[in-house]
């Protein structure tokens, strides 16, 4: 099956800097992706749309100029967290859907990157 | 609006017998319908997914599920467990041909010795 990637596995930084997640479709171009949170013991929440070659679409309560999205090309998307503070601490992860029939996308989901901020 | 009710946050049960973890959606149009597994520190591995035909659907690692459009349900089931489905449990609806992906808040699978 189709396999999403996702870089790093686990960050730890200092709070103030920034750290930049990566996420890539290995054997499939995603003009496409999401990027979920999800803190510990809770559901996924989606964060917004990477939308290849334009600006991301946020869900709300999402704060866009906190989270950067850059989505550059068909099998890459990046999720740079400004200015990361302790709350920002969290596993984050991205899914690529991939048409799988005449009108269903399937969602492939990267294994998720741990970030703790200190 | 799409919603996604899980009733059981946790469900505790001994190995080797029977499970069932409920899921209960709301939607004004079709949807797709889907169970998710995650173990700890690990992304979402995908068990089954109704996307039409049969309203029974099997899926891997011997767990099963069934629509109920009438009920707007779509409740996972296995006939017997093991200590290595302890893991937990999503439930999640989409729309737009499966583009987008809301997740109910979870069940936690414990499966005692």
């Amino acid at each position: 099956g189709a396999v999403v990637s996702q870089h790093p596995s686990w960050v730890i930084c200092k709070s103030g800097t920034s750290v930049k997640i990566e996420c890539r479709s290995l054997d499939f171009q995603a003009t496409t992706m999401f990027w979920y949170r999800q803190f510990p013991k809770q559901s996924l929440m989606l964060m917004a749309t990477s939308n290849e070659g334009s600006k991301a679409t946020y869900e709300q309560g999402v704060e866009k100029d906190k989270f950067l999205i850059n989505h550059a090309s068909l099998t890459l998307s990046t999720l740079t967290v400004t200015s990361a503070h302790p709350e920002d601490s969290s596993f984050y992860i991205c899914s690529a859907p991939r048409l799988a029939g005449a009108s269903y996308n399937e969602q492939f989901f990267g294994p998720g990157t741990r970030l703790t901020v200190l | 609006a799409q919603s996604v009710t899980q009733l059981d946050s946790q469900v505790p049960v001994f190995e080797e017998a029977p499970v069932e973890l409920r899921c209960n959606y709301s939607s004004s149009v079709s949807v797709y319908l889907f169970w998710y597994v995650q173990y700890p520190n690990q992304g979402l591995q995908l068990l089954l997914k109704y996307l039409s035909g049969s309203t029974l659907v099997k899926g891997i690692n011997g767990f099963e599920a069934e629509f109920n459009k009438s009920q707007t349900s779509f409740h996972l089931r296995k006939p017997s467990v093991h200590i290595s489905d302890t893991a937990e449990y999503f439930c999640a609806v989409s729309v737009n041909g499966g583009f987008k992906t809301i997740f109910g808040a979870g069940t936690r699978l414990f499966v005692k010795a």
